[in-house]
Order: structure tokens, then C-alpha cells, then sequence
């Protein structure tokens, strides 16, 4: 079975651009996370979304969004891009909206703003 | 906010001894997972150990939870240099409508093992 995968891998954006990443969750999984990951640190939670519902945001502005299709498959989307969100968005997928499941992550999208 | 904090952030040992590494948080929890990351790669769910429990193993993982003293320990047995990476510990707790929302991940700590 495939894991979780997300597109793409590597993304290089120049300030104030538009930026739209991808996540497929395992097979059966209805619960799509984002994470943002900056280099030294933990990853920081942005979104859960589950039966294409936003279930949960973390403390990110506006320019943050996200959606679930109805495959389960996701979209994070990040307008006016700035330097500060260079990072590696992960995204993970999990069976259930309560957390006692294990969460599954993807190899995660490195995006660098220049 | 970072509710875990590893401790300690960086351990190097040699290869065949054990790794140690500690999780402390700051509210109570529904459960507790520990991540392996190779080089800023995707995080590898190593384990997950819920609230009522206070011991599970994996293989060569073992991992005690104390919620009165709300911290966790992941030991790694006979340490091999293919488990250089860094280790994170996530916390997931009920909010106000009964349901958890999300992952809180410590800082992590970066396991260096020496061949």
C-alpha cells in the first residue's frame, strides 16, 4: 500500500507569490493534517481536515488556507509568500478525527521563498 | 506553542550502546507518539503509547510514560549508526468538543550513532 504522498517535493517561489501543495493520504484515511516544519525546530500544526471539513487551525494568518476533496486528498495554499515561510510543509493522514490513531506522514514539500 | 520538550537536544554514542532520550509536557494527553526523522526528510511514526498505559515496546524500542510527572522516555537498545536521526515526541489531547485536533511536537533531539 502507499503511504502518504505529497507533490511536489522541492518548490523554489519568489516573495509574494502563490503557492498551492498536494497530499494523498493512505488508502482509507478521511483525516488530512498540514504541518509546517522550520528548519531546527518541531513541526507546528497549520490545518486538520476530516470528511472535507475543516476540523482544526493552528496559529498561521489568513494567508493560509487549505481544502479536502472528496477523495480525501488535500490542498494547502499560501498567498503573498514571505520569507519566513520557507520550511518543510508535512502533511499527515490519520484514520479517525480523534487522535488515537497513529498519524502517518508524508516525505514532506521543502519550499524555499527567495 | 511547543507543549513537548526532548531533552536532551543532542546525544552521541557509539554503536552498540543504548540511546535514552526524555519528553516532557505540559497538559494532560489522550496519547503520546514518538517520530523518527532522517535529515529533514518525512517524519517515520516510530511508536504510539496512550495515557492508561505506562510501557510498550517495539523491537528494539522501548518507551515509559508517567503522566504524573507528565514525561516519557524512548530507549533505544543496541544502537546501530542507521539510527542517526533526529527524535521527536508529539502529545494529542482532547479539546473543548471531545475530539483532538492536533499534534504538539517537542523540539526534538538529534541521535548521533558513532560506528
Amino acid at each position: 500500500d502507499a503511504g502518504v504522498t505529497q507533490s511536489p517535493t522541492h518548490l523554489i517561489k519568489t516573495r509574494g507569490q502563490h503557492v498551492t501543495l498536494r497530499c494523498s493520504p493512505i488508502s482509507g484515511h478521511k483525516s488530512v493534517s498540514w504541518y509546517q516544519q522550520v528548519l531546527g525546530q518541531g513541526p507546528q500544526f497549520i490545518f486538520q481536515y476530516y470528511e472535507k471539513e475543516e476540523r482544526g487551525r493552528g496559529n498561521f494568518p489568513d494567508r493560509f488556507s487549505a481544502r479536502q476533496f472528496p477523495n480525501y486528498s488535500s490542498e494547502l495554499n499560501v498567498n503573498a509568500l514571505l520569507l519566513g515561510d520557507s520550511a518543510l510543509y508535512l502533511c499527515a493522514s490519520s484514520l479517525a478525527l480523534l487522535m488515537g490513531s497513529e498519524a502517518f506522514f508524508g516525505q514532506g514539500t521543502r519550499l524555499t521563498v527567495v | 506553542s511547543q507543549q513537548g520538550e526532548e531533552d536532551p537536544q543532542a546525544l552521541s554514542i557509539q554503536e552498540g550502546e543504548n540511546a535514552t532520550m526524555n519528553c516532557s509536557y505540559k497538559t494532560s494527553i489522550n496519547n503520546l507518539q514518538w517520530y523518527r526523522q532522517n535529515s529533514g526528510r518525512g517524519l517515520v511514526h516510530l511508536i504510539l503509547i496512550r495515557s492508561n498505559e505506562r510501557e510498550k515496546h517495539s523491537g528494539r524500542l522501548r518507551v515509559t510514560l508517567d503522566t504524573s510527572k507528565k514525561s516519557s522516555s524512548l530507549l533505544i537498545t543496541a544502537s546501530r549508526a542507521a539510527d542517526t536521526a533526529s527524535y521527536f515526541c508529539a502529545t494529542s489531547r482532547r479539546g473543548s468538543s471531545g475530539s483532538a485536533r492536533q499534534l504538539t511536537f517537542g523540539s526534538g533531539t538529534q541521535l548521533t550513532v558513532l560506528p
